[in-house]
Formats: C-alpha cells, sequence, structure tokens
C-alpha cells in the first residue's frame, strides 16, 4: 500500500520554465491538497481538491494551477517558474475534507528555481 | 496568513527527559492535530484531537485539546533519540471551509544520546 506519491522528488528549473508535478493517492481518498513547505514557515495551502470535478484555491495560489485528473490524481503546474517558488511540494489527501479525518501526506518534491 | 503559533521553535535536550510543547490561535479551532516530520520525508500523523479538553496518548505522546478551543499542546516523555525530527501542530478553525487546516512554523527536536 503506496499510500500518497508524488513525482519528481527532485527537479531544477529555470526561470520562466514550466513544469507539473505529479501525485496520486491509493486510499480512495475523496479530498486532495497541495502544501508548499519552507523554512521556518509551516505547511501553506496552495489548492485543494474537496472531491473529484472540483478544485478551490487555499493560502498562496499566485502562479499555480491544479488539475483533479480523477479521484486518485491530483496535478500542481507551475506555468512560468519563478526563484520565489523554490520549496518542497508536498501532496496529501484525506478521507473527508478538512480536519475531520486527517491529511496523509507524500514525501514530498524539492524543487529549486534559478 | 498563519494562525497558529508554535513554540518552541527548536529544543535540545538528553535523552531520557520529557519535552513540551505548544500551539496558540487568536482564533477557535474544531480540531486540533500534531505531526512529525523526519528529514526527507512527508508530516506524519501522531495524535487527532476533536474536542475541547480531550487528553489523548499514543505511547510516549500525550497530547490535549485546550479548554479555550484556542491552544492544544504535545509532551513527550522518556525521549529517544529516534525522537529527532519537526514536530507540527495544525488545526481546522471554526467555520473554516472545507479543506482549511492551517499550520503551526514547527518545533525542530534534538535528542543528545
Amino acid at each position: 500500500n503506496a499510500g500518497v506519491t508524488q513525482t519528481p522528488k527532485f527537479q531544477v528549473l529555470k526561470t520562466g520554465q514550466s513544469m507539473t508535478l505529479q501525485c496520486a493517492q491509493d486510499m480512495n481518498h475523496n479530498s486532495m491538497y497541495w502544501y508548499r513547505q519552507d523554512p521556518g514557515m509551516g505547511l501553506r495551502l496552495i489548492y485543494y481538491s474537496a472531491s473529484e470535478g472540483t478544485t478551490d484555491k487555499g493560502e498562496v495560489p499566485n502562479g499555480y494551477n491544479v488539475s483533479r485528473l480523477n479521484k486518485r490524481e491530483f496535478s500542481l503546474r507551475l506555468e512560468s517558474a519563478a526563484p520565489s517558488q523554490t520549496s518542497v511540494y508536498f501532496c496529501a489527501s484525506s478521507e473527508l475534507g478538512g480536519g475531520l479525518l486527517p491529511l496523509h501526506f507524500g514525501n514530498g518534491t524539492r524543487l529549486t528555481v534559478t | 496568513g498563519q494562525q497558529l503559533n508554535q513554540s518552541p521553535q527548536s529544543m535540545f535536550i538528553q535523552e531520557g527527559e520529557d519535552v513540551s510543547m505548544n500551539c496558540t490561535s487568536s482564533s477557535i479551532f474544531n480540531t486540533w492535530l500534531w505531526y512529525k516530520q523526519d528529514p526527507g520525508e512527508g508530516p506524519v500523523l501522531l495524535i487527532a484531537l476533536y474536542k475541547a479538553g480531550e487528553l489523548t496518548s499514543n505511547g510516549r505522546l500525550t497530547a490535549q485539546f485546550g479548554i479555550t478551543r484556542k491552544d492544544s499542546f504535545l509532551n513527550i516523555s522518556a525521549s529517544i533519540p529516534s525522537d529527532v525530527g519537526i514536530y507540527f501542530c495544525a488545526g481546522q478553525r471554526r467555520g473554516s471551509t472545507l479543506g482549511r487546516l492551517y499550520f503551526g512554523r514547527g518545533t525542530q527536536l534534538t535528542v543528545w544520546p
């Protein structure tokens, strides 16, 4: 049982390049989330998807887009990467939205934008 | 912006000592969660709290949901080297929209053998 799987694990981009971070979960969870983690900042919500077919902005959505491809997969896209987007990105899922049932996290994608 | 104040920011302790950390908020929360993050990995849930005043244990860990609903604390008893990591509190604010979990900035714990 893999849980939440993120790819790639590491990525280096030049400013202006685009890329998509992939996330898949095998727990049949309804809700999925993208967070970014910066030193000393904790985790901040970028976007979330309460259920298949819906997406909503979180705390720091600017510069990102998301797609809930199906129940299992939720991708995060950077159209034109900026150095401020250097961060560790975590995907998470939960059976119900919010804190009613806890989030399960992937192992992160470490992104550097030069 | 950031909703939760977590302290201390870091702790350096001797193996066998007890540890205490806490989280406070200016808003009322209806769920408190405590996570641990090991280097290079995602956060893993330690304890979940759903009711004001609730006290829950998980092995050497004990967490409480504050009676005012604005705070929570985590205690680790008899620390061991594998307790090293970053501990995060997280909460869902009362009345917040679906999916909105707020995180503290973390407590970095170092345990000396």
